[in-house]
């Protein structure tokens, strides 16, 4: 199993532009969560989706869109980008909603 | 409000020394409790967890952790550290409905 995986692992935007970072696990896990990381905050929940076709905003989902159309694949939308984005983003996938697998996560910079 | 505490953003030991690092929470329902370590440039992975039953619970990598309910705290141990242990460690709870509340995560330094 490649457990959950993330592209790119490291991507430059500029300011406006937009872009869509990918996520897909091979667990059958229903739940899958997106997080940002920020040095000194620990994770920040952006969106999660309790199984395809549903999603819910977490605590931070300004500026971002989900969607879930397969079991496996939960990407994330940033539209217009600000530098307040620049973060490192986490998927993570679970079972149980508790015990969460995460991938190895991607790093953005919008300057 | 629920929320979880580590008690310092850094923590340094010498190798083969105690490891111990704390986490107070705050919850209004049983609390489901987990730590997660992060090593550099990896996520996040399970190091252990409390559910329910016996409040010593052993993780991997010689790690293990108790929970107090009258202390609201779930602290962290390793009898002797490795320098394979520096990582960041976030104290992590059930945060209502299929949600994590994490800590803001203690980095931990380890010395020859």
């Amino acid at each position: 199993n490649a457990g959950v995986t993330q592209t790119p692992k490291f991507r430059i935007l500029k300011i406006g532009q937009s872009m869509t970072l990918q996520c897909a696990q091979d667990m059958n896990h229903n739940y899958m969560y997106w997080y940002r990381q920020d040095p000194g905050m620990g994770l920040k929940l952006i969106y999660y989706s309790v199984g395809a076709g549903i999603t819910d905003k977490g605590e931070v989902p300004n500026g971002y869109n989900v969607s879930r159309s397969t079991t496996e694949d939960f990407p994330l939308r940033l539209e217009l980008a600000a530098p307040s984005q620049t973060s490192v983003y986490f998927c993570a996938s679970s079972y149980d909603a508790y015990e969460q697998y995460f991938g190895p996560g991607t790093r953005l910079t919008v300057t | 409000a629920q929320s979880v505490t580590q008690l310092g953003s850094h923590v340094s030991v010498s190798e083969g020394a105690l490891v111990l690092l704390r986490c107070n929470y705050s919850s209004s329902v049983p609390p489901y409790l987990f730590w997660y370590v992060q090593y550099p440039n990896q996520g996040l992975q399970l190091l252990l967890k409390y559910t329910t039953g016996a409040t010593l619970v052993k993780g991997i990598n010689g790690f293990e952790a108790e929970f107090k309910k009258s202390e609201t705290s779930f602290h962290l141990t390793k009898p002797s550290a490795h320098m394979s242990d520096a990582a960041e460690y976030f104290c992590t709870f059930r945060g209502g409905y299929n949600k994590l509340i994490f800590g803001a995560g203690t980095r931990l330094a380890v010395h020859p």
